[in-house]
């Protein structure tokens, strides 16, 4: 089955500054790559996906990227905000085979200092 | 309003005595899903269901049971519960498959088992 590895588990950042967050999977069929925000004590909430036909999107501050050959993708944001303050995870999955599989990463705590 | 519901919200049991966590969607869905959230693994996949009577296995599915009678409700049983079942669980919904359209979350039961 799939394995989604997320990098790094913590990250500190300044306001202003950008972060990354990084995953590798582990299926070359996979071929969608959603991110959620679980801001604290609240439900996952997706912000940004790509599809396996596109290399990078971006959606004001956010953006992802993704390496098909190397298997691996990131989510970029810029000029942090403190609000961003929230755990991300990434996720794979085969829309054309598995239906309702999701494979999710570990997750990546961010902070942003004011 | 457009939304995925979760009961009990907070549930301390004890070993062995049989539980049920009910979801319900009222947006017409036909993938249904529910994982388990726990420190430094993330969101993993107990089950999932395409559509009325038709469910299948996510990556920890051991000990939880599942059934999709009604479109819209998705409950998960846990038949004779142990510590290790400890977690907060999500139930999610989404029109089609995942990767072609977002898939929403409920709030989360936190269950605690002694």
């Amino acid at each position: 089955g799939e394995n989604v590895e997320q990098h790094p588990s913590t990250l500190s950042v300044q306001e202003g500054d950008s972060a990354v967050i990084k995953c590798t999977y582990s299926d070359s069929a996979s071929n969608y790559f959603p991110w959620y925000k679980q801001e604290l004590g609240k439900r996952p909430q997706l912000i940004i996906d790509i599809r396996s036909n596109v290399g990078e999107k971006k959606d004001q501050r956010i953006a992802v990227t993704l390496n098909k050959t190397a298997k691996h993708f990131s989510l970029h944001i810029t000029e942090t905000q403190p609000e961003d303050s929230a755990v991300y995870f990434c996720a794979a999955s085969n829309r054309g085979t598995s239906y309702g599989k999701l494979t999710f990463g570990q997750g990546t705590i961010l902070t942003v200092h004011p | 309003e457009a939304q995925v519901t979760q009961n009990p919200r907070y549930l301390i049991t004890v070993t062995g005595k049989k539980l049920t966590v009910t979801c319900s969607q009222n947006m017409n869905h036909e993938y249904m899903s529910w994982y388990r959230q726990d420190p430094g693994l993330g969101l993993r996949q107990i089950y999932y269901s395409m559509n009325v009577e038709v469910t299948d296995k996510g990556d920890v599915p051991e000990g939880y049971k599942v059934s999709r009678k009604e479109k819209r409700n998705f409950p998960l049983i846990l038949e004779s519960p142990s510590p290790n079942q400890t977690s907060l669980y999500f139930c999610a919904s989404s029109l089609s498959p995942v990767g072609y359209n977002e898939q929403f979350f409920g709030p989360g039961t936190r269950l605690t088992v002694l």
